[in-house]
């Protein structure tokens, strides 16, 4: 069974600019997680997403949003990027709540 | 209010001694119980869970948790550890809502 997966891996991109990291979850899956993990703050969680629905939104501004499409795959969006987003964005997946969580190998994302 | 608390920020050991890393949580009832792995540059990786019933857990790669509902803790041990234990572990507790990590604990191997 595949993993979580996540793309792209490593991306950079400019102050101000906008960019889409997208997870497709274990087969089966209808829940996805997203987290930020910087050196400073540890793993923060960001939002979740079950049957294309939010169900839990951590306390990020809304420059960050999701969605999750039908096939449970899903995107997240951070717009007009700042350099302090620069970080390991973790999308997991579980089968629903209350269940083990599974994660990518996260993207890189550089912002300058 | 929820939270994790991993108090060693970092642990230095000798390959072949024993491990033991904290886990302290707060949480409204009997939570669901994880730690992870995470190797430089990677995703996390499940070492282990506890959901409900013996309250000593065994995990991948030879590690064990125990769950001490009196002591709020979870604590994870391995009996002799090698180099390729070297990495970020994180402990974590959830319910049926979300689940929160701890800021994790870097662990060091002397060889």
């Amino acid at each position: 069974k595949a993993g979580v997966t996540q793309t792209p891996r490593y991306l950079i991109k400019t102050r101000g600019q906008q960019v889409t990291l997208s997870c497709s979850p274990i087969s089966g899956h209808r829940s996805v997680s997203w987290y930020q993990q910087t050196p400073g703050q540890g793993l923060q969680f960001l939002f979740e997403y079950f049957s294309e629905t939010q169900r839990n939104k951590g306390n990020f501004p809304g420059r960050f949003s999701g969605r999750q499409f039908s096939n449970s795959r899903s995107e997240m969006n951070v717009s007009t990027l700042e350099l302090g987003d620069s970080a390991l964005y973790l999308c997991a997946s579980a089968a629903g709540q209350g269940n083990t969580i599974y994660f990518g190998e996260g993207s890189w994302l550089t912002v300058v | 209010a929820q939270s994790v608390t991993q108090p060693d920020i970092h642990i230095t050991v000798s390959e072949g001694a024993s491990l033991e890393l904290r886990c302290n949580y707060s949480y409204g009832a009997t939570p669901y119980l994880f730690w992870y792995v995470q190797s430089p540059g990677q995703g996390l990786q499940l070492l282990l869970k506890y959901f409900s019933g013996d309250t000593l857990v065994q995990g991948i790669k030879g590690f064990e948790a125990e769950f001490k509902r009196s002591q709020s803790s979870f604590n994870l041990r391995k009996p002799s550890v090698h180099w390729s234990d070297a990495a970020e572990y994180f402990c974590a507790v959830g319910g049926d809502d979300k689940i929160i990590f701890g800021k994790g604990t870097r662990l060091h191997i002397l060889p």
